[in-house]
């Protein structure tokens, strides 16, 4: 079944320490993105790419960085420069043409300490 | 004022209610519309595309209104299964950045 994969499903770091968030999909979509959700809140747009090396930063990019080497892979750092990492990471992917929709992975809640 | 606004809520109805949500946008070159619910602690999911002339799924039926820049989500005969949060989502082509814009979404929970 085509789909998107992230994982860990849990990830538990100390402070100081960077990061790096696994995104994959197989639904040879072009464009993927990265949200950030906080308890209670919406989704916030870190990074997001329309095609194989290039990417943009979205609106809260800092203390944050990405790559997109291949078509299927997305990986998110999270870096010690990032002041409140403590949040839930949804990566998706769309068909980047009209009125396509987003597709999710089933999250990483990230927990620093 | 936010690209996309929602009422958080919560909506607290009955089973068997109907409910509907609103959402507002600002921009009005925004060209795409999605409805996407929210269980807690998962990730989202599409519920429904929004058309220009309305859509129904069932019981969710979806209407947008360009003129006073608004969707709607009607949900009749609401089940406790229906209980999530419920997200607008907007595509807002004309500003350089190709990515969709997410309001901060309306917690329903439907009650025996």
């Amino acid at each position: 079944d085509g789909g998107i994969t992230q994982s860990p499903k849990y990830l538990f770091r100390k402070e100081g320490q960077n990061v790096t968030l696994s995104c994959e999909q197989n639904l040879n979509h072009d464009a993927m993105y990265w949200y950030r959700q906080d308890p209670g809140q919406g989704l916030r747009l870190i990074y997001y790419s329309q095609i194989v090396n290039d990417f943009q930063k979205g609106d809260i990019a800092e203390g944050y960085s990405v790559s997109r080497e291949k078509k299927e892979s997305f990986p998110l750092t999270v870096t010690s420069a990032q002041k409140n990492p403590t949040a839930f990471y949804l990566c998706a992917s769309r068909e980047d043409i009209g009125n396509s929709p987003l597709h999710f992975g089933n999250g990483t809640r990230l927990t620093v300490t | 004022r936010k690209e996309v606004e929602q009422d958080p809520g919560p909506f607290n109805v009955p089973e068997g209610a109907t409910v509907a949500f609103n959402c507002t946008y600002s921009n009005s070159a925004s060209q795409s519309f999605f409805w996407y619910r929210q269980d807690c602690r998962k990730e989202p999911k599409l519920l429904m595309s929004v058309y220009s002339s309305g859509n129904e799924d069932g019981r969710f039926t979806a209407q947008l209104n360009r003129a006073s820049q608004y969707i709607s989500l009607l949900i009749r005969d609401s089940k406790l299964s229906d209980s999530a949060t419920y997200l607008c989502v907007v595509n807002i082509k004309n500003t350089g950045r190709r990515a969709l814009t997410f309001g901060s979404g309306t917690r329903l929970q439907v009650q025996p």
